[in-house]
Formats: structure tokens, C-alpha cells, sequence
């Protein structure tokens, strides 16, 4: 069975722009995790998904959104990026909420 | 709230020598209780996980974990490590009968020498 895949791996941003990534789970699964991970503040968590409906929501700014598919395909936005913004964004699928968590590789964000 | 602490930034072992990574939690309720492992510019890899039942839990890579509630510990234990464990390890914790996220630790490093 194929991981969770994300896309893309690396995005290179100016600030100011706005960037859309990509996460598509493990087949069945039907919950979405997002983190963020930056060496100063660790691995945080953005929002979970399921059912195409945000469940749960971290301590970002609006400026970070997200949204489900019907086919469980997830998508997070950043608007009017900051340099901050810069880190790995790690995508996590399971089989329903509250259940085990497998990650994505990552898509690496870097904001100039 | 929910914490993790990972007492542990970085440690050093020598390959063939015996690994033990620290953690400790903060639940209100019997936590559900999960080791990663992140090699440089990777993704997360489950190693094991705790939610119930046997206290000693078996994961992959030779990794085994221990739940001690009056500690509140899951320390992470490998008996003889490889220069392939080399890596950044995370404990993490929840969620659990609610609307919990899953949280993490600050990490530990690992580094193996010859």
C-alpha cells in the first residue's frame, strides 16, 4: 500500500505570495493531520481533517487555511507569506480521527 | 494540556552499545503514547506505539518501549544500536477520547560513533 505522498517537495516563496501544498493519504484513510516543523519551535500542529470538515485547529494565524476532498485529498494554503513561514510542513494521514498517525515526507517550504 | 518532555537533546553512543531515550508526559487520562524517527530531510516513521495492554511494547528496528504510569514515562530502549539508527527520535502523545492533537516532544538527536 503506497504512503502518504505530498507535493510538492520543495517551494521556494518571495514574501508576500501566497503558496497551496498538497497531501494525498495512505488509500482508506480518511483523516488529515498538518504540522509545521521549524528547529525553534519544533513540530506543531496546524489542523486535522475528516469527512472534509476541520476537526481540530493549532494556534496559527488565518493566513494559514486548509480544506478536504471528498476523496480524502487534503490541501493546505499559506497567504501573504512571511519569512517565519519557512520550515517543513508535514502531512499525516489516519484511518479515522484519533487513530495512528502516518507521515508524509514533508514538503519544505523556504520563504525569501 | 497535554506535554511532552524530552529530557535529552542529543546523544552520543558508540554502535554496538546499548541505547535508552527519555520521555516523559503530562495526560489527564490514560495517554496514547507513539516513538517517531526522522532521519535528516524526512518524513516521520512510526516506530511504536502504546495504547493499552502490555506495558512493554515491541516496534520495529529492534526499538522496544516501556509505559510506566507512576512515572509517567515511555522511555524508548534498543540493546545494541547501528550506525543506521542515527537519526532524530520523537516522543509524542494523545489523542485520546477527545479533540486532542497529537503532541510532541522537542526531540532527541542520536548520533553513533564507530
Amino acid at each position: 500500500k503506497a504512503g502518504v505522498t505530498q507535493t510538492p517537495r520543495y517551494l521556494i516563496k518571495t514574501r508576500g505570495q501566497q503558496v497551496t501544498l498538497s497531501c494525498s493519504p495512505i488509500s482508506g484513510h480518511r483523516s488529515v493531520s498538518w504540522y509545521q516543523q521549524t528547529p525553534g519551535q519544533g513540530l506543531q500542529f496546524l489542523f486535522e481533517y475528516f469527512s472534509e470538515t476541520q476537526r481540530n485547529k493549532g494556534n496559527f494565524p488565518g493566513r494559514f487555511s486548509g480544506r478536504q476532498f471528498s476523496n480524502s485529498r487534503s490541501e493546505m494554503n499559506v497567504s501573504t507569506l512571511e519569512l517565519g513561514d519557512s520550515a517543513l510542513y508535514l502531512c499525516a494521514s489516519s484511518l479515522i480521527f484519533q487513530e495512528t498517525q502516518y507521515f508524509g515526507p514533508g514538503t519544505r517550504l523556504l520563504v525569501l | 494540556a497535554q506535554s511532552v518532555t524530552q529530557p535529552d537533546i542529543h546523544i552520543t553512543v558508540s554502535e554496538g552499545a546499548s541505547l535508552e531515550l527519555r520521555c516523559n508526559y503530562s495526560y489527564g487520562a490514560t495517554p496514547y503514547l507513539f516513538w517517531y524517527v526522522q532521519s535528516p530531510g524526512q518524513g516521520l516513521q512510526l516506530l511504536l506505539k502504546y495504547f493499552s495492554g502490555d506495558t512493554l511494547v515491541q516496534g520495529i528496528k529492534g526499538f522496544e518501549a516501556e509505559f510506566k504510569r507512576s512515572q509517567s514515562s515511555f522511555n524508548l530502549r534498543k540493546p545494541s544500536v547501528h550506525w543506521s539508527d542515527a537519526a532524530e527520535y520523537f516522543c509524542a502523545v494523545g489523542p485520546n477520547f477527545g479533540n486532542e492533537k497529537l503532541t510532541f516532544g522537542t526531540g532527541t538527536r542520536l548520533t553513533i560513533i564507530p
